[in-house]
């Protein structure tokens, strides 16, 4: 089955700086990438997701890149706030009929020191 | 607009207890559910999912199970707790399409003592 590793496990940048989280995923087929932000002690929400035909896609400051030929994705924050401390899943999906599997990665705690 | 509601928020339980945490989603029909725990941690693991009443199928082998008495009532369930069995759990649902956005309950946080 899938299997997904994240990596850093924590990262901690200034205000404004750049956060780069990195993921690798194993079956050659999940075709459906999503990050999720969990702030503490509240449940995980979609921030941005991505689909295996498309490379990149961005949303304001965050943005998620792809590369199927090496079965790795990323989130990119520009100009961090102290506000986007959290911890950050990403996930991969097999093309599954009627519903989604989601695989998440074991997570990174963001920190955004002002 | 859709909404799932998760219960109790916390949990304290001895070994040996039996254990019943619910999920109920309004606002849509038919939707696929999810039972995901997340060890102090660690990520998000799936332990069961469902794609429609009475049908349960299991990620892992462990001490507990699931139950869809309802199109939209999602029930995680033990006999007998273990210690291992303390964690955060998650209930989650997701439109019948595929790849499309789950969204959480606020969890259970379990602790077995």
């Amino acid at each position: 089955g899938e299997n997904v590793e994240q990596h850093p496990s924590t990262l901690s940048v200034q205000e404004g700086d750049s956060a780069v989280i990195k993921c690798t995923y194993s079956d050659s087929a999940s075709n459906y990438f999503p990050w999720y932000k969990q702030e503490l002690g509240k449940r995980p929400q979609l921030i941005i997701d991505i689909r295996s035909n498309v490379g990149e896609k961005k949303d304001q400051r965050i943005a998620v890149t792809l590369n199927k030929t090496a079965k790795h994705f990323s989130l990119h924050i520009t100009e961090t706030q102290p506000e986007d401390s959290a911890v950050y899943f990403c996930a991969a999906s097999p093309p599954l009929t009627g519903f989604q599997k989601l695989v998440f990665g074991t997570g990174t705690r963001l920190l955004v020191s002002p | 607009s859709q909404t799932i509601h998760q219960w109790p928020a916390t949990l304290v339980q001895p070994v040996g207890s039996p254990l019943s945490l619910e999920c109920t989603v309004e606002g849509t029909s038919n939707p696929n559910l999810y039972w995901y725990r997340q060890a102090a941690g660690r990520g998000l693991q799936l332990l069961f999912y469902s794609v429609g009443i009475g049908q349960i199928s299991s990620e892992v082998p462990q001490n507990l199970s699931a139950s869809r008495p309802q199109d939209r009532q999602f029930i995680l369930s033990s006999k007998k707790l273990l210690l291992s069995d303390s964690g955060f759990y998650l209930c989650a649902w997701s439109g019948g399409q595929l790849n499309t956005e789950a969204f959480f309950g606020q969890g259970t946080r379990l602790t077995v003592v």
